[in-house]
């Protein structure tokens, strides 16, 4: 079955490091999406890909930093810089530029030692 | 700006009974609409879509969602739930600006108890 694999479930990540959170999709979908998700507070978009090689900061990418260099994957970095990076992190696809999310993966959530 | 708005952060229920689950979104622009359902520890499901067309729009699962734009609302109606309808629901919309970007509600918690 097509769909999106997050991994891993569950991370841990110590002061000052760097982590990184993995998205594959065997879906062939074109675009991709990184968001945030805060108890209360909705889904906010960190970075989208619409395709190979490009991608695009949304309304909260400081701290964060991501690759497309497969259409299968779009890694996203957690990085130092990020103060308050414990949260539900969730990757998505849609099939094309112009269609909005329609495919969730089931989530990574990070929390800090 | 847009913005989504869904009134009630929690919504407890009896099984078999109706429910609606509120949302008003403001925009300047015309707009699309969505619906998200997530179960426990699980990403976010699409469960319908406004787009254009037919202002009443149904999901698989007997949920429907009415687009009006007078009131720019989309609530979430099921005439009649069942405990496995127990998850958190968002209310999203989307309408220029960036690719992906959905603005999203802060989300509805249905508890359906038997």
């Amino acid at each position: 079955d097509g769909g999106i694999t997050q991994s891993p479930k569950y991370l841990f990540r110590k002061e000052g490091q760097n982590v990184t959170l993995s998205c594959e999709q065997n879906l062939n979908h074109d675009a991709m999406y990184w968001y945030r998700q805060d108890p209360g507070q909705g889904l906010r978009l960190i970075y989208y890909s619409q395709i190979v090689n490009d991608f695009q900061k949304g309304d909260i990418a400081e701290g964060y930093s991501v690759s497309r260099e497969k259409k299968e994957s779009f890694p996203l970095t957690v990085t130092s810089a990020q103060k308050n990076p414990t949260a539900f992190y969730l990757c998505a696809s849609s099939i094309a530029q112009g269609n909005q999310p329609q495919h969730f993966g089931d989530g990574t959530r990070l929390s800090i030692l | 700006a847009q913005s989504v708005t869904q009134l009630d952060s929690q919504v407890p229920v009896f099984e078999e009974a109706p429910v609606e689950l509120r949302c008003n979104y403001s925009s300047s622009v015309s707009v699309y609409l969505f619906w998200y359902v997530q179960y426990p520890n699980q990403g976010l499901q699409l469960l319908l879509k406004y787009l254009s067309g037919s202002t009443l729009v149904e999901s698989i699962n007997g949920f429907e969602a009415e687009f009006n734009k007078s009131q720019t609302s989309f609530h979430l109606r099921k005439p009649s739930v069942h405990i496995s309808d127990t998850a958190e629901y968002f209310c999203a919309v989307s309408g220029g600006g960036s690719q992906g970007n959905l603005i999203f509600g802060k989300g509805t918690k249905l508890s359906v108890k038997p």
